[in-house]
């Protein structure tokens, strides 16, 4: 069965350290790749999203992804966090040849300290 | 707020009760989504619908029953075989097919009495 890995299930940085939140998948073919955030008491936001094209894509609040498709692998960084950036994250993926369900990793739980 | 409504944000229930969440979108998208979201398993699947009058069971279906009569309006119930104690559900819309991006909704926090 088709999955979706996030290795880090809580990261807790320091304002203006560096972001980079792990996403790997399970399964080959062509796939779109997501990256969903959701603050405190807030809905469920997209972040950014990879159908094609260039593999690094830029997302809002200054967040970008790198599609690795040799490593499945599609990793969230920033490079600067700020304490609004505290949030939960979560990498969703579909997959032509899974029937293109969107299965969600686990989530992370980033906490920026002011 | 991804153009979902949903109502309530909180409802309650007694053991044994069948209750129904609401979920409303206005902007004439063809697809929605039920989710639900556990702890440390982010979001699974329970039901989807492409167009009016056709849905599709996803992979926690179990205890749960939709319905799709107009477009603009996709209600979950959730029935006494359903054993999560508590459960925050949500709804999410896609113009069209399921491989295109899904926006959600804030979300409904089931509790149990």
């Amino acid at each position: 069965a088709q999955s979706v890995s996030q290795h880090n299930h809580h990261v807790i940085l320091s304002e203006a350290a560096s972001l980079e939140l792990g996403c790997n998948y399970s399964y080959g073919g062509t796939v779109n790749l997501f990256w969903y955030v959701q603050y405190p008491g807030q809905h469920l936001q997209l972040l950014l999203k990879y159908f094609s094209g260039d593999p690094l894509v830029k997302g809002i609040k200054g967040f970008e992804a790198e599609f690795i498709k040799s490593k499945f692998s599609f990793n969230l960084r920033k490079p600067s966090v700020q304490w609004s950036d505290t949030a939960e994250y979560f990498c969703a993926v579909n997959a032509k040849n899974a029937g293109n369900m969107l299965t969600f990793g686990g989530g992370t739980r980033l906490m920026v300290k002011p | 707020d991804g153009g979902i409504t949903q109502s309530p944000k909180y409802l309650f229930r007694k053991e044994g009760q069948n209750v129904t969440l609401s979920c409303e979108q206005n902007l004439n998208h063809d697809a929605m989504y039920w989710y639900r979201q556990d702890p440390g398993q982010g979001l699974r699947l329970i039901y989807y619908s492409q167009i009016v009058n056709d849905f599709q069971k996803g992979d926690i279906a179990e205890g749960y029953s939709v319905s799709r009569e107009k477009k603009e309006s996709f209600p979950l119930t959730v029935t006494s075989a359903q054993k999560n104690p508590t459960a925050f559900s949500l709804c999410a819309r896609s113009i069209a097919g399921i491989q295109e991006t899904q926006y959600f909704g804030p979300g409904t926090r089931l509790l149990v009495l």
